[in-house]
């Protein structure tokens, strides 16, 4: 079965803490993961892709295909980070470039 | 470039009412796709098209139809609203095999009383 699996709905950290935000999924064939982000009254938009292997706001993820995870994490969190975080998993290839999406967890930086 | 746009951004219907919620892409995407948002749930597939004239059922589409006439417009009917139907919908387009990258318009807030 594909699906993407966000363990924490809320996650609550004091600024300046670390960041981790969870993500497992579950997929027979080779997966492209991504994170997107939704700030309060905006649109969803795209975060970071796997296959970039890139750092955008600080953010990383890394594919961990043996636990089959794909964890954001940030060293220092940032008041403007609060926000609702995405995990996403491409199926069915360039066909169709559907995502399947976790349930979110949303990020709040006490200041 | 407007990128993804939605008519209405709100909307209260009552059961059993009918209505089109409009998404528009100024960016020649050849992909198009209808998600809903609903509390604990994340965003479900509702269709979607991967062309001109072309729709797709993705996982929830039950209650709801599409059409895509012209590439830059996507459109999702519901024929007889029902409660459930109360959800956040955005659009999606991205521009075809070889991207990924999904663009999302701001949102229509629907309420099904």
């Amino acid at each position: 079965a594909q699906r993407v699996t966000q363990p924490e709905k809320l996650l609550s950290v004091f600024k300046g803490a670390p960041v981790e935000l969870k993500c497992n999924y579950s997929y027979s064939g080779s997966p492209e993961l991504f994170w997107y982000v939704q700030y309060s009254r905006q649109r969803l938009q795209l975060l970071l892709r796997h296959i970039s292997r890139e750092s955008i706001k600080g953010f990383t993820a890394d594919l961990n295909k043996g636990e089959t995870s794909f964890h954001l994490k940030k060293p220092f969190a940032q008041e403007e980070d609060s926000a609702m975080y995405y995990c996403a998993l491409r199926v069915g290839g360039g066909a169709t470039n559907k995502l399947i999406f976790g349930t979110g967890t949303l990020l709040a930086v006490q200041p | 470039n407007a990128g993804v746009t939605q008519t209405p951004k709100f909307r209260v219907l009552k059961t059993g009412q009918s209505m089109t919620l409009l998404c528009a892409q100024d960016m020649n995407h050849e992909y198009m796709y209808w998600y809903r948002q609903d509390p604990g749930m994340g965003l479900r597939l509702i269709h979607y098209s991967v062309g001109e004239g072309t729709t797709a059922k993705g996982e929830v589409p039950d209650g709801y139809n599409v059409s895509r006439l012209k590439k830059q417009n996507f459109l999702l009917g519901l024929e007889s609203a029902a409660p459930s139907q109360t959800s956040v919908y955005f659009c999606a387009s991205t521009s075809g095999q070889g991207a990924s990258e999904q663009y999302f318009g701001p949102g229509t807030r629907l309420t099904v009383t």
